[in-house]
């Protein structure tokens, strides 16, 4: 059961114009969500977060959008350059219940931008 | 650098061993994560400690055990390997509990052959 899915596994986007990430999430108990983008052989880079009391929050090129009424968060890069190449994951945090599910990021599988000069 | 520390970087081991995997989270983090990440599963949560206390626990094995020490470093623990158990581990801290961003290590690759 994936409860976070980014179902474009690959955006291809020229130098300098907009890249939109999509993700979706089916579990109401998802309140705060990050964007992560990773290199090969590298760990995750932390980009952007954004909790469910917002619907938007932006940081210099790379923005969030929440929709929490259609369980749908995306990332708007702008301009995007072709250091922006690279996997892009969105993960969610659900509120506690019980105590078991605390800090724990649900990861969605990832769409890789390719940033074209 | 992220300043989340993991070693080693590569490991390979044979099916029926068990290895320890390291982590040295960043300075004044007092949460740190497991995370795997193998070809067709994603990365997927294994667990989570607070200041040397278990938080959250993912579909983490039996084989696999994992403790944080009172200087916040932690080590995950596999035993019994498997080939299925190669895979990308991450550690990740954080300086709360929850709603925050985690900052993951470069990661261990483990090859079980």
């Amino acid at each position: 059961d994936q409860q976070v899915k980014q179902n474009s596994p690959s955006l291809s986007v020229q130098e300098g114009r907009i890249s939109i990430l999509n993700c979706d999430y089916t579990n109401s108990m998802f309140d705060y969500f990050l964007w992560y983008k990773k290199y090969p052989a590298e760990g995750p880079t932390f980009l952007i977060s954004i909790s469910s009391i917002k619907d938007k929050n932006e940081d210099g090129r790379f923005t969030v959008f929440l929709n929490k009424s259609a369980k749908h968060l995306s990332l708007h890069i702008v301009p995007s350059q072709p250091g922006d190449s690279a996997v892009y994951f969105c993960a969610a945090s659900a509120r506690s219940r019980g105590g078991t599910s605390y800090g724990k990021l649900t990861f969605g599988q990832g769409t890789i931008l390719t940033v074209h000069p | 650098d992220s300043g989340v520390t993991q070693t080693p970087k590569h490991l390979i081991t044979a099916t029926g061993q068990r290895v320890t995997l390291r982590c040295s989270p960043r300075s004044g983090d007092l949460s740190v994560y497991w995370y795997q990440q193998s070809l067709d599963q994603g990365l997927q949560f294994l667990i989570q400690y607070y200041n040397g206390e278990e938080r959250a626990k993912g579909n983490i094995l039996e084989r696999f055990s994992a403790q944080q020490f009172p200087d916040l470093h932690s080590e995950l623990n596999l035993s019994s390997l498997e080939l299925g158990d190669s895979a990308l581990y991450f550690c990740a801290s954080s300086a709360r509990q929850r709603n925050t961003e985690a900052f993951f290590g470069q990661g261990t690759r483990l090859t079980v052959v």
